[in-house]
């Protein structure tokens, strides 16, 4: 089996800071995800790669940027943190592209705006 | 678009009780529909899928039949316990191309009271 883990757990910065979290996956997977969840508001997709260098906007992309250096890792940063931008970040992988295809998460990351 | 409704925000119960979670969806074709489950200070893994017409899926006591004539996906359990407490997000995966984005309901909350 394989694991998705996701740093920091907890990461607390100030508004308007640049603020990154770091996933891994040793899945050997092709595609990989970041996704916000709000309470209430269900998972919404921020960005995704179907392979490394490839990034692909989900549909909350505005105010975050992306990395996938390699097939293993893919960044997430928020460019200027706000206060309403406190959430829970998930991180997940699947074999290939979304249709029909189970995701696998790590635990999330939850972002802490002071 | 394609879309998820899930009915139910909340739901409490009692150890034992009956559950259903209502999912339906609005979808062409044939969808994949999922049910996957987060607990507590984990992400969401799958409990089970279902791609065709009448077909169920089932895992851990819960079960769901994919019913294409209602547009219904709806999650049952005959007898809950406390380590059920969780949160279940109802998700259709659109078949048309490999990149498609996994489409999710807001998500139930479930507690159920010893």
């Amino acid at each position: 089996g394989g694991i998705i883990t996701q740093t920091p757990k907890f990461l607390i910065g100030q508004e308007g800071q640049k603020l990154t979290l770091k996933c891994q996956q040793n899945f050997n997977h092709d595609t990989m995800y970041w996704y916000r969840q709000d309470s209430g508001k269900g998972l919404r997709l921020i960005y995704y790669s179907i392979t490394e260098n490839d990034l692909q906007k989900g549909d909350l992309s505005e105010g975050y940027d992306a990395s996938r250096e390699k097939k293993s890792s893919f960044s997430l940063t928020v460019t200027s943190a706000q206060k309403n931008e406190m959430a829970v970040f998930l991180c997940a992988s699947s074999i290939e592209g979304t249709g029909g295809n189970t995701l696998y998460f790590g635990e999330g990351s939850r972002l802490i705006v002071v | 678009g394609d879309s998820v409704t899930q009915t139910e925000g909340q739901v409490a119960l009692s150890e034992e009780d009956f559950l259903t979670i209502h999912c339906n969806y609005s979808a062409s074709g044939y969808p994949t529909l999922f049910w996957y489950v987060q607990y507590p200070g984990e992400g969401p893994q799958l409990l089970f899928r279902a791609s065709r017409d009448k077909e169920k899926g089932s895992s851990r006591g819960f079960e769901a039949t994919y019913d294409k004539g209602t547009t219904s996906f709806h999650l049952r359990k005959a007898s809950v316990q406390e380590s059920d407490s969780a949160v279940y997000y109802c998700a259709l995966s659109d078949r048309v191309g490999d990149n498609s984005k996994l489409i999710w309901g807001l998500g139930t909350s479930l507690v159920v009271n010893p």
